[in-house]
């Protein structure tokens, strides 16, 4: 099976641009979660999809973030107007629950830089 | 509230000695679930054990073994061995339901093998 991919792998913005990260699942996985991780810290819920529902939004989901998963597929975090302190790994998992363990498999994360 | 702790931040070792990671959870939740992740130079966590919280048993997987104490709350992680290939930062994680924002990972233990 091909893991979870995301890209881009690195981005670099000025403060107040906006950026799109994308997430591709592991094949015919139907639930898909966004973290965020900081420097030295485990990673930090951001919000679950069950298929193309939104079903869990994290207080620390600010109105900048937006997320989609449009046909339960691939999903997008979007960030408007970044600020210093979006800076950050931002990891994307996948799991399904048809199997027993319904395991968390992460991708390799995207690293933005706000400048 | 959940919560994960790993008190130890960094240890050092040198190859073939055996070490052990702690992590101790604080959990209202009757059910829960256990995790230890690890998460290489590369930066993508990889799943190592999940264990509920019904299911004392010790577990070993080659040079991993697992101790589960629920009397202390503690999900402990002994590499016997270590080698190098071993350096990473460990998660431990905790969840009541096996996803969502309930997910909660400790801070890490960045582990460090010397040849």
């Amino acid at each position: 099976d091909t893991g979870v991919s995301q890209n881009p792998r690195h981005k670099i913005t000025k403060r107040g641009q906006n950026v799109t990260f994308r997430c591709d699942p592991i094949s015919e996985h139907n639930r898909l979660y966004w973290y965020r991780q900081t420097l030295g810290q485990g990673p930090e819920f951001l919000t679950y999809f069950q298929n193309e529902a939104q079903l869990e939004k994290s207080r620390l989901l600010s109105d900048r973030f937006s997320a989609e998963r449009p046909k339960g597929s691939f999903s997008t975090l979007e960030i408007q107007r970044t600020e210093q302190g979006d800076s950050a790994m931002y990891l994307c998992a996948s799991s399904s629950w048809r199997t027993s363990t319904d395991t968390q498999y992460f991708g390799p994360g995207t690293r933005l830089t706000v400048l | 509230a959940q919560k994960v702790t790993q008190a130890q931040t960094e240890i050092s070792v040198v190859e073939k000695e055996d070490v052990t990671l702690d992590c101790v959870y604080e959990t209202r939740d009757t059910t829960y679930y256990l995790f230890w992740y690890k998460q290489p130079p590369s930066g993508e966590l990889v799943f190592l054990i999940r264990r509920n919280s019904f299911d004392e048993q010790n577990e070993i997987s080659g040079r991993y073994s697992w101790n589960f104490q629920k009397s202390t709350s503690s999900f402990n992680f002994t590499i016997t061995a270590s080698q190098v290939v071993d350096s990473a930062v460990y998660f431990c994680a905790l969840s009541p339901d096996n996803y969502g924002q309930n997910f909660v990972f400790g801070p890490g233990t960045r582990l460090s093998v010397l040849p």
